[in-house]
């Protein structure tokens, strides 16, 4: 089940803006991982986390593993509209939990 | 690398009848599979997680006996949905970890299930 705050819940943006969501939990979690899901498609991952402070980037994506293990986010910079898509936190310790999503639009 | 396929990507079926579901990873060996049902506009919702040869383990609320998982190698889970209801129509999304000897969950594409 869900034990992870993920926010926002949606975000519409302009191409070109840059994005920013976040998870924070109750729970300390090992690692921190996040999703993109398109429509009708399984969620792929974008990012893994494994150490705390760690910051990883992948293209246009950075995600951070916060120092107190209990929280990690993500941006996206230049925004463009294949984006669009709903974003999912995870953190993973002897199982995972997601977070709820970040749905985000992305107007050309 | 870490590819994971699901067989059907949908199925139209009546009620009453039963229904499967194959997961396989394509390029690495799965230490685990994992089986989540995903409800329009919502987050994925774990149904249960298996171990090669070993019997699933389910969430609570889940019924093993109408959701049956067989996870016979480690490169193939199937979930089998019995007697098959309209309230069984969902996404269902698989999952498998251990690739590069992490274990981050990768997906499947999900299958779309419709009872009618």
């Amino acid at each position: 089940g869900q034990q992870l705050n993920q926010s926002p819940q949606s975000m519409f943006i302009q191409e070109g803006e840059d994005v920013s969501m976040n998870c924070t939990s109750s729970s300390i979690f090992n690692t921190w991982l996040w999703y993109k899901q398109d429509p009708g498609e399984g969620p792929v991952l974008l990012i893994a986390l494994y150490k705390a402070g760690e910051l990883t980037s992948n293209g246009r994506l950075t995600a951070q593993f916060g120092i107190t293990r209990k929280d990690s986010f993500l941006n996206i910079s230049a925004s463009i509209p294949s984006d669009v898509g709903i974003y999912f936190c995870a953190g993973q310790s002897n199982d995972m939990r997601f977070g709820a999503g970040t749905r985000l639009t992305v107007k050309p | 690398g870490a590819v994971v396929s699901q067989h059907p990507s949908r199925v139209i079926c009546k009620s009453g009848t039963s229904v499967k579901i194959e997961c396989r990873s394509l390029d690495f060996q799965a230490t685990t599979m994992f089986w989540y049902r995903q409800f329009p506009k919502q987050s994925l919702m774990l149904m249960a997680t298996s171990n090669e040869g070993s019997k699933a383990t389910y969430e609570q609320g889940v019924e093993k006996d109408k959701f049956l998982i067989n996870h016979a190698s480690l490169t193939l889970s199937t979930l089998t949905v019995t007697s098959a209801h309209p309230e069984d129509s969902s996404f269902y999304i698989c999952s498998a970890s251990g690739f590069g000897g992490h274990y981050e969950q990768y997906f499947g594409p999900g299958t779309r299930l419709t009872v009618t």
